[in-house]
């Protein structure tokens, strides 16, 4: 079975702390990505990355940045963290292979005070 | 970004009755996959299809990749109170190394 790990299930900031997600597979997967899930809008997609030290933006970027220093782990970071960055964070991972599907992890429930 | 049109938003039903729930898009897709999620928790893969015409089972869930590539559908059969949840459907564009496209769900509440 596919595992995919968020090193936080819940967590509290203030505005403006650096705040960090982690994400771990253990698949061997090339792709990894980064959605938060807000009521109403679904799944959103933030960034993503091919390969290790690749990324790309995905459609809300902004405030955010990734790290792929290794293939298994791929990081979250939000600078300084706003209020409207409240959110259910997702990590998943896919291998490059064509037509092949993703495994998302828990979710890490952040909220921004 | 692109999004898939997913219907209904919500259903309320019985125990034991039939449910069934669709995407559709005005683009071409290569692939089709419907997750579930449980509230509180991430988003689990129920089936993936891969060809146009596509009809595949998986115990009480039936779904099907449209001819024309532009629409899917998620049937329940008997739908039993553990079903409660949020159903995703989820699309790739073009092969390869493209994201995935999310419709914005369906929220399915069971009535006992």
């Amino acid at each position: 079975d596919v595992k995919v790990t968020q090193s936080s299930r819940y967590l509290v900031k203030r505005t403006g702390e650096k705040v960090f997600l982690e994400c771990v597979q253990d698949m061997d997967h090339e792709n990894m990505f980064w959605y938060r899930q807000d009521p109403g809008l679904g799944l959103r997609l933030i960034y993503f990355s091919y390969d290790v030290k690749m990324k790309e933006k995905g459609d809300i970027p902004e405030g955010y940045s990734v790290s792929r220093e290794k293939k298994e782990r791929f990081s979250l970071i939000l600078e300084s963290a706003s209020t409207n960055q409240t959110s259910m964070y997702l990590c998943a991972t896919q291998t490059g292979a064509s037509g092949n599907t993703i495994y998302f992890g828990e979710g890490s429930w952040l909220t921004v005070v | 970004g692109q999004q898939l049109n997913q219907s209904p938003q919500s259903m309320f039903i019985q125990e034991g009755e039939d449910v069934s729930m669709n995407c559709t898009s005005s683009s071409i897709f290569n692939t089709w996959l419907w997750y579930k999620q449980d509230p509180g928790e991430g988003p689990v893969l129920l089936i993936a299809l891969y060809k146009a015409g596509e009809l595949t089972s998986n115990g009480r869930l039936t779904a099907q990749f449209g001819i024309t590539r532009k629409d899917s559908f998620l049937n329940i059969s008997a739908s039993i109170p553990s079903d409660v949840g949020i159903y995703f459907c989820a699309g790739q564009l073009h092969p390869g190394n493209t994201p995935l496209v999310f419709g914005k769900g369906t929220r399915l509440s069971v009535i006992a």
